[in-house]
């Protein structure tokens, strides 16, 4: 099935840094949305992208649609403890069948 | 209002046996999702599901795994047999029909299950 490539696949990092990761993918989608999962809870929207090129911010998150519609990046500022977790990209088409697809996650660790 | 509902948030059986997994959408949604997680891996998808209707099963095992989401009550994901290899979680996402779902997914807080 479709599959969504998701770098780096690990990464740890200083409390305070910032944090980049991306995800590809070989097919289009018109949605692109950022999910933390937090350790033995269930997935959480952060962020949703709905246009090629966007760019959007939550607090100290932004995430960006990229304008082949092919991929798309998250970063996160100035990183605190509760940050961790495993962070998931998905891309998404309405209309039609609509099915999610994930990338397989970025886990994130950070030391105080 | 309620989450995404599931249940047994923890599940333990002997191989051979069987698990039943519930989840309960969000209220108004009709559409659920159910994707695997092994320890230390990413979020597979399994199945697609509207009200008495399997649109994509393209994740499932074809064999031992079911699922359905009838008219009344809960979907349910139904492992017959489990072997060693089911151990895992499962989670389940629901998000509104039509033109309302905007790839959005609910997450519950996903059922664990341990085959012993």
């Amino acid at each position: 099935g479709q599959q969504l490539n998701q770098s780096p696949q690990s990464m740890f990092i200083q409390e305070g840094e910032d944090v980049s990761m991306n995800c590809t993918s070989s097919s289009i989608f018109n949605t692109w949305l950022w999910y933390k999962q937090d350790p033995g809870e269930g997935p959480v929207l952060l962020i949703a992208l709905y246009k090629a090129g966007e760019l959007t911010s939550n607090g100290r998150l932004t995430a960006q649609f990229g304008i082949t519609r092919k991929d798309s990046f998250l970063n996160i500022s100035a990183s605190i403890p509760s940050d961790v977790g495993i962070y998931f990209c998905a891309g998404f088409n309405s209309g039609g069948y609509q099915k999610v697809t994930f990338g397989i996650g970025t886990k994130l660790q950070v030391i105080p | 209002n309620a989450g995404v509902m599931q249940n047994p948030r923890h599940l333990v059986r002997r191989r051979g046996q069987e698990a039943r997994l519930r989840c309960s959408p969000m209220k108004g949604h009709s559409h659920v999702y159910w994707y695997r997680q092994l320890p230390e891996e990413g979020l597979k998808f399994m199945v697609y599901l509207q009200k008495e209707n399997i649109i994509d099963e393209s994740g499932m095992p074809k064999e031992r795994f079911s699922a359905e989401f009838p008219k009344e009550g809960p979907s349910i994901l139904r492992i017959q047999q489990v072997v060693r290899g089911d151990s895992a979680a499962y989670f389940c996402a629901s998000s509104p029909p039509g033109l309302a779902s905007t790839g959005e997914l609910f997450f519950g807080e996903g059922s664990r299950l341990t085959v012993l």
